[in-house]
């Protein structure tokens, strides 16, 4: 099974911050890496696919880059409805696996 | 819109089996999978299977294989996944999702707290 694991655990920021969260695999994933935002008592919604594609409607602020083992989510400047918790997730092979997460909570 | 609404919270003892169903609308049923995952307290998502939603065919993880079914009618176009044995350990929000490459997007969730 292909572990991703994420860096840092907690991120504590401010509203305006520049946010970068970190997910390496344990074997190639190419470029099969998605991530996704979880609000509080909400599902996962999409945020970014194909390591580098943002989803319908997600604002530009996100980006993801990265190919291989390590990716990379940025958010640009962070806004008030962005502190939640972040997860990767790879497809490859027939198998679905998420990183543990990292919270990004106000300073 | 594409919307996946889940059946209600449930809660059973150990040793009993639970359903949960996810009624897809706004897309075509059969173009899509529906994939289910559930989530612990505090932790990440947790994929255990899914169903085609043309040919019905299915795949689970070996993790559940042999207590966990997922179903499809597609006249209702709903999909069904059920756990038996259950234990402490699966007390989790359980997840269907629509998948053509990634997961999007996600049904409301199911608490289900297995607890005597």
């Amino acid at each position: 099974e292909i572990v991703l694991t994420q860096s840092p655990a907690t991120l504590s920021l401010s509203p305006g911050d520049r946010a970068t969260v970190s997910c390496r695999a344990s074997q190639s994933v190419s470029n099969y890496l998605a991530w996704y935002q979880q609000r509080p008592g909400q599902a996962p919604r999409l945020l970014i696919y194909d390591a580098s594609n943002r989803a319908t409607g997600v604002p530009a602020r996100f980006s993801g880059s990265g190919s291989g083992t390590d990716f990379t989510l940025t958010i640009s400047s962070l806004e008030p409805e962005d502190f939640a918790v972040y997860y990767c997730q790879q497809r490859t092979n027939w198998e679905w696996t998420f990183g543990q997460g990292t919270k990004v909570e106000i300073k | 819109q594409v919307q996946l609404v889940q059946s209600g919270t449930e809660v059973k003892k150990p040793g009993a089996s639970v359903m949960v169903s996810c009624k897809a609308s706004g897309y075509t049923f059969t173009r899509y999978a529906i994939h289910w995952l559930r989530q612990a307290p505090g932790q990440g998502p947790e994929w255990m299977g899914y169903i085609n939603g043309g040919d019905g065919k299915t795949k689970y993880s070996q993790k559940f294989q042999g207590r966990f079914t997922i179903t499809r009618d597609t006249s209702a176009t709903t999909s069904y996944m059920e756990l038996t044995s259950l234990t402490s350990e699966d007390t989790a929000v359980y997840f269907c999702v629509r998948v053509l490459y990634w997961f999007d997007p996600w049904g409301q969730g199911t608490l289900v707290t297995v607890s005597s």
